[in-house]
């Protein structure tokens, strides 16, 4: 069956690492998206990308950056870890919506989620 | 620009009864398309309904079914049989013509009770 995984699904690090957290997925979606959540926001969209070498700066991508070099992957990475990255981040797929065809879009899949604490 | 607003943070409801998740929307497209997804305590997001703007009738999946009020900017998830499973966090979420990214809402936690 496809599915969307993450890895690591918790992780501990210190502020001022780089850490990189990674999603990968197997629907062959060309759309993959990175969101946090944190208490009291929902979730909000750091970076997406529709496609191969595709990527776009979400609502909160300071301190981020994604690169797609193949359809299955968008790691997420964080430069310089502060500790307001602390939270829960799910990455999420979608299949490529129909351009031209306003009617109808495609709902996301999300993976399980991973949970970052910096310290 | 797009917002979703759930002005509900909490919600109680008594096993087998129905429950309504309000959720309103902004924005200037005019194709667009709303979801509802479900956060369990475990932390996995479940989708669970979809319902486009042009659609003409209510989404139904189900236990579930979206109250889309297209004038008011309003599509209200309304909860059937409500079980004790049905406890979670809950979502809404939209996205916009010539985009597939997703605006979320808030969420509202609910509880069902026996």
């Amino acid at each position: 069956d496809a599915e969307i995984t993450q890895s690591p699904r918790h992780k501990i690090t210190e502020t001022g690492r780089q850490v990189t957290l990674a999603c990968h997925q197997t629907w062959n979606h060309n759309n993959m998206f990175w969101y946090r959540q944190d208490l009291g926001h929902g979730l909000r969209l750091i970076h997406y990308s529709y496609g191969v070498h595709d990527t776009n700066k979400g609502e909160v991508s300071d301190g981020y950056s994604v690169s797609r070099s193949n359809t299955e992957d968008l790691p997420l990475t964080l430069e310089s870890a502060a500790s307001s990255q602390t939270s829960v981040y799910f990455c999420a797929s979608s299949d490529l919506g129909l351009a031209g065809v306003k009617s109808s879009y495609n709902e996301q899949f999300f993976g399980p989620g991973t949970r970052l604490t910096v310290l | 620009a797009q917002k979703i607003t759930q002005t509900q943070p909490g919600m109680f409801v008594q096993e087998k009864e129905a429950v309504t998740l309000d959720c309103t929307y902004d924005t200037s497209d005019p194709s667009y398309g709303l979801f509802w997804y479900k956060q369990p305590s475990s932390g996995e997001m479940i989708f669970l309904i979809y319902q486009g703007s042009y659609d003409q009738q209510n989404a139904t999946e189900g236990r579930y079914s979206l109250n889309f009020q297209k004038a008011r900017k309003s599509a209200n998830l309304v909860i059937s049989a409500s079980q004790l499973g049905d406890s979670a966090m809950y979502f809404c979420a939209m996205v916009g013509e010539d985009t597939d990214k997703l605006i979320f809402g808030t969420g509202t936690r609910l509880q069902v009770f026996p």
